[in-house]
């Protein structure tokens, strides 16, 4: 089945700088990769996502790079702020499967 | 909107009792997941239902039965709890197919003692 890995398991950045996490899957047939934020005590809520057919994807200062050959894909985050502060978790699945399968998250903090 | 929503909000469970976790929406997703989040361990899917009478074993299904009776309901059953099932349980829903928004519910923490 599909294995997602995900790193770093924490991530602390000064604020105004940006903000890198990656994601590697094992099933070449994954086709859609979500990110979802989840601020602590909150459950988690999708932030950006990106389909096999486009190779990045771009809300405001949030932005999604996928490489289906290498089978990773990326979590960019630029100009960071203190409300950036969260877990952030990486997903796959595929189109005849429904199962989404997360990787283990990335606590980032924002230093000020 | 409701969206989606779980009970109980939190419980603690002697071992070896068993206990339902319930979850119902009302978005008319034909797609619902139960997943256990442990520190360091992310989000673990636990079953799964693509449709109302179909269900599906995640990555950690061992002491777990899920049913679909319909498709705003699909409770988490536990038969016989252990301390190892200490977990926050989330539920979510999507509409069935490829590329959708997975929605949560807000969690429920079980602590079994």
């Amino acid at each position: 089945g599909e294995n997602v890995e995900q790193h770093p398991s924490t991530l602390s950045v000064q604020e105004g700088d940006s903000a890198v996490i990656k994601c590697t899957y094992s099933d070449s047939a994954s086709n859609y990769f979500p990110w979802y934020k989840q601020e602590l005590g909150k459950r988690p809520q999708l932030i950006i996502d990106i389909r096999s057919n486009v190779g990045e994807k771009k809300d405001q200062r949030i932005a999604v790079t996928l490489n289906k050959t290498a089978k990773h894909f990326s979590l960019h985050i630029t100009e960071t702020q203190p409300e950036d502060s969260a877990v952030y978790f990486c997903a796959a699945s595929r189109a005849g499967d429904d199962k989404i399968i997360f990787g283990k998250g990335t606590r980032l903090h924002i230093l000020p | 909107t409701a969206g989606i929503t779980q009970a109980p909000t939190s419980q603690i469970l002697a071992a070896g009792r068993s206990m339902t976790l319930r979850c119902t929406q009302d978005m008319r997703h034909n797609a619902m997941y139960w997943y256990r989040q442990d520190l360091g361990l992310g989000l673990r899917l636990i079953h799964y239902s693509n449709t109302a009478g179909t269900t599906g074993k995640g990555e950690v299904p061992d002491g777990y039965s899920v049913s679909r009776a319909n498709t705003d309901d699909f409770p988490l059953t536990l038969a016989s709890a252990v301390p190892s099932q200490t977990s926050v349980y989330f539920c979510a829903s999507r509409v069935e197919g490829m590329g959708t928004e997975a929605f949560f519910g807000q969690g429920t923490r079980l602590t079994v003692v």
